[in-house]
């Protein structure tokens, strides 16, 4: 089992929709969960940090569920500029850092 | 104002030519990485410099070196170039520890004849 897993997707959704995707982890004491984004053949940029309540940043949402060891990202009311590999990324004391394969999203017009 | 700077952008080498992939950071930041990405894969980091304290990750060839000589440059050095080691490298920092945001520089693309 891969620490940091997420569906490929392509996740191909219509403009305005929501979709939302989640990322697994399999070490337990992982610290510090982020979402990067990764447009195509450009370096990943933070999209939002992780917390433990969970947290919003205009139309992106994120949740951490440390019981089934999972983390989210919901994009509401999507934009054709909203296309791109969004990343997970897990911090953790032992295991360091990990990023997921991505997860690609494709908004259609 | 960029602020992780990689050079060169693309980079074409010789099998076996030794190549050398640079970036700078205007950020002050403790922490510099160097990661690895092929094609529809995850950044592999490579290794990272925690001020001048080299960590190599236990998987990362030999044939993979990196220099810190000061706060702001980072080197990565590939000694022997194989046609595996094709791949978009990509230079990273963070303020001051893994557990923090990482700021991404535009990656070197790096093609091996």
């Amino acid at each position: 089992r891969k620490e940091v897993e997420q569906d490929p997707g392509p996740f191909n959704v219509p403009e305005g929709a929501t979709v939302a995707f989640n990322c697994t982890y399999s070490n337990s004491a992982s610290q510090s969960f982020f979402w990067y984004r990764q447009d195509c053949r450009k370096e990943p940029k933070l999209l939002m940090s992780v917390y433990s309540s969970g947290n919003e940043d205009g139309r992106f949402t994120a949740q951490l569920n440390r019981a089934s060891q999972y983390i989210s990202l919901l994009i509401r009311d999507s934009k054709l500029s909203d296309s791109a590999t969004y990343l997970c990324v897990v911090y953790s004391s032992a295991s360091k850092i990990i990023f997921g394969s991505g997860t690609r999203l494709s908004i259609r017009p | 104002d960029a602020m992780v700077i990689q050079n060169p952008r693309y980079q074409v080498t010789q099998f076996g030519k030794p190549v050398t992939l640079s970036c700078s950071q205007t950020l002050n930041h403790n922490v510099m990485y160097w990661y690895q990405q092929k094609s529809s894969q995850a950044p592999k980091l490579l290794f990272h410099y925690y001020d001048k304290d080299f960590n190599n990750e236990a998987d990362t060839p030999d044939n993979f070196q990196s220099r810190r000589p000061n706060t702001s440059f980072c080197f990565l050095d590939i000694r022997s170039p194989g046609l595996g080691d094709a791949a978009m490298y990509l230079c990273a920092t963070s303020r001051a520890g893994m557990q923090e945001t990482q700021y991404f520089g535009p990656g070197t693309r790096l093609l091996v004849l």
